[in-house]
């Protein structure tokens, strides 16, 4: 079975632009949340999606958006993006929402110049 | 509130055993779990342990709960260079998609 794919793996961008990042879970799993990881804040927790609903919200501005597809491959968008920013965005999937047991992405490394 | 602690640093030569120790702060957790995160990679899911467990073994793997205290600790028996990662525990809670982590412990493992 094929991993959690994320795409694009680097990018950068400087500030004010957006930017949309990718994740294709796990065939057959449903749940897919995303986390920033960053040094000074170790991982944060952003935004989980369940059957295209968005179920639950870490405290993040609302430049921070998500979406999850009918396929539940999901995408994360972040406008005006600031320095503060920069950070790798990892994506996890989930068979339910019942265990909370991740499967995570490689992340999505992003800077902001 | 939602709190999960480890210490940050843990050095071992290679053979030995490794003990990681996590404290959290709710008692309502439903689930423990271990992440290691090699660098330039994603977290891979090691183990986990339910809330009303005591122990949970797996191969080189010990977790031990102690929900009196709040504390999880995971040992890992032989330890080898390829262990060398950062650990996280997390918890999370019944159908509430979302974990929290602590800060991870960077294991260094010596020949």
């Amino acid at each position: 079975k094929a991993g959690v794919t994320q795409t694009p793996r680097y990018l950068i961008k400087t500030r004010g632009q957006q930017v949309t990042l990718s994740c294709s879970p796990i065939s057959g799993h449903r749940s897919v949340s995303w986390y920033q990881q960053t040094p000074g804040q170790g991982l944060q927790f952003l935004f989980e999606y369940f059957s295209e609903t968005q179920r639950n919200k870490g405290n993040f501005p609302g430049r921070f958006s998500g979406r999850q597809f009918s396929n539940s491959r999901s995408e994360m968008n972040v406008s005006t993006l600031e320095l503060g920013d920069s950070a790798l965005y990892l994506c996890a999937s989930s068979p339910d929402r019942a265990s909370g047991e991740l499967f995570f992405g490689e992340g999505s490394r992003l800077t902001v110049l | 509130g939602e709190d999960v602690e480890q210490s940050l640093f843990l050095s071992v030569r290679e053979g030995d055993s490794s003990v990681i120790n996590c404290t959290y702060t709710d008692s309502s957790s439903t689930y423990l779990y271990w992440y290691k995160q090699e660098p330039g990679a994603g977290l891979q899911l090691l183990t986990y342990i339910f809330s009303n467990m005591d122990m949970k073994q797996d191969q080189r793997l010990t977790v031990l709960l102690n929900k009196k205290d709040k504390h999880l600790s995971l040992r890992i028996a032989d330890t080898q260079t390829g262990d060398s990662a950062i650990y996280f525990c997390a918890e999370t809670y019944h159908n509430a998609g979302k974990s929290t982590f602590g800060d991870g412990t960077t294991l260094t493992v010596k020949p």
